[in-house]
């Protein structure tokens, strides 16, 4: 079966800290992949998006995620915290087989950026 | 321009009662999901519609059904609920072909089942 796998249930880390959050994805197909946050009591926004193309992306409020085919993942990485940042964070993958937009999620990361 | 807007906010049903929730897409999308998103867990597929078809269905009960209005807003309906369809329910819209794989959020109907 498809599925996104989350490494890290939660991930604290003190303000102005780089920050990795964990995903890898299982597929023998090509995918989309996608980060989105979560703030608490709202719905999920988009963050960055691989669709083709360059395997490193990037958002605007500073964070990227890099493609690694081989090694199916999409770590997403930020060099420095803002606590603006504490939030839950998916990783998710559409199959390239096809319109199907069928987003599958992972379990999600609770990053906590402390003072 | 508007967001993807749901209704009602929250909602408080007792089991076995049915529950309608709504949502409207972003001007000019034409496809609607709705997904559902238990408390501590990912946001899990429930359906998909474009131009008022079922295209996608996810892996829940029969007693889980939406469809698709003319002007592309779309219900989705829970019938005989139980205690643990609480959850956050979500609807995304998004164009259709290449660009079906960039979705927005609602920020959700919190559903609780007493």
């Amino acid at each position: 079966a498809q599925s996104v796998t989350q490494l890290d249930s939660q991930v604290p880390v003190f303000e102005e800290a780089p920050v990795e959050l964990r995903c890898n994805y299982s597929s023998s197909v090509s995918v989309y992949l996608f980060w989105y946050v979560q703030y608490p009591n709202q719905g999920l926004q988009l963050l960055l998006k691989y669709l083709s193309g360059s395997t490193l992306v990037e958002s605007i409020n500073g964070f990227e995620a890099e493609f690694n085919k081989s090694q199916t993942s999409f770590h997403l990485r930020k060099p420095s915290v803002h606590i603006s940042d504490t939030a839950e964070y998916f990783c998710a993958v559409i199959h390239g087989s096809g319109n199907t937009g069928k987003l599958i999620f992972g379990q999600g990361t609770t990053l906590q950026v402390k003072p | 321009d508007a967001g993807v807007t749901q209704s009602p906010t929250h909602l408080i049903k007792t089991r076995g009662q049915q529950v309608t929730l709504r949502c409207s897409p972003i001007s000019g999308h034409k496809s609607v999901s709705w997904y559902q998103q238990v408390l501590g867990q990912g946001p899990q597929f429930i359906f998909q519609y474009y131009e008022k078809e079922e295209r996608g269905r996810g892996n829940f009960p029969d007693r889980f059904s939406a469809r698709q209005f003319p002007n592309y807003s779309s219900e989705l309906n829970v019938n005989a609920l139980l205690l643990g369809d609480s959850a956050l329910y979500l609807c995304a819209s998004s164009l259709w072909g290449p660009a079906l794989q960039e979705q927005y959020f609602g920020p959700g109907t919190r559903l609780t089942v007493t």
